[in-house]
């Protein structure tokens, strides 16, 4: 899976806890990406790094954090976990720019919020 | 994830025939394009890509064809298989840091 680890797996947690996901590639990729996945949604970008500390939101991204201390690590928190953030969440990396190259996606964490 | 094949359309063919799996994306002034395998319980996999100056791209048992003309992306599956069951989706890449994604096709074989 393109040396990509998402942990946990599965999360379950309760309204207004705070969660952190985290995200660790070996491969040295400079582009990380969040995504969600809902049914009948595509999947939906939270947040993206483009480098060491150098994030930027995506669609959906309200309720959300993320940090990028180290090349390999991306981690996406939830700062006081709500219903509607139940999903199951995937971290992908990228090589090159933006244009030139796919995104390839880890295993994904199934977090449900109860 | 497990639901991800719910509200989908789904595609049936018979084990050993070819497949087209259909995609319009929304930006005429996407330049790259991309197609995506999701299995049950994990992540999207990479199929196959296609940049704009191109209309064919052929890869292992995969044809990607590209319609600029009315926004159209297929991927042609030949000789289908059951380890080919699974969602398929296409993302497009509109000349932003932000790939688009399409919510997916559930293609089902049997045998």
């Amino acid at each position: 899976d393109a040396g990509i680890t998402q942990s946990p797996r599965h999360k379950v947690t309760e309204t207004g806890t705070p969660v952190t996901l985290r995200c660790h590639q070996t491969e040295n990729h400079r582009y990380m990406y969040w995504y969600r996945q809902d049914p009948g949604h595509g999947l939906r970008l939270i947040h993206y790094s483009y480098g060491v500390k150098d994030t930027d939101k995506g669609e959906v991204s309200d309720g959300y954090s993320v940090s990028r201390s180290k090349t390999e690590d991306f981690l996406l928190t939830l700062e006081s976990a709500t219903s509607s953030q139940t999903s199951v969440y995937f971290c992908a990396i990228r090589a090159e720019g933006p244009y030139n190259s796919p995104l390839h996606f880890g295993n994904g964490t199934r977090l449900t919020v109860t | 994830g497990e639901n991800v094949g719910l509200h989908l359309p789904t595609l049936s063919v018979q084990e050993g025939d070819n497949s087209i799996i259909n995609c319009a994306y929304s930006n005429s002034a996407s330049d790259y394009f991309i197609w995506y395998k999701q299995e049950s319980g994990k992540g999207p996999q990479f199929i196959i890509d296609i940049r704009s100056n191109m209309d064919k791209r052929q890869g292992q048992r995969v044809t990607v064809l590209l319609n600029k003309t009315v926004k159209h992306l297929s991927l042609q599956i030949a000789a289908t298989q059951p380890g080919d069951s699974a969602v398929y989706f296409c993302a497009e890449n509109p000349n932003t840091d932000k790939l688009i994604f399409g919510t997916g096709t559930r293609l089902q074989v049997f045998p």
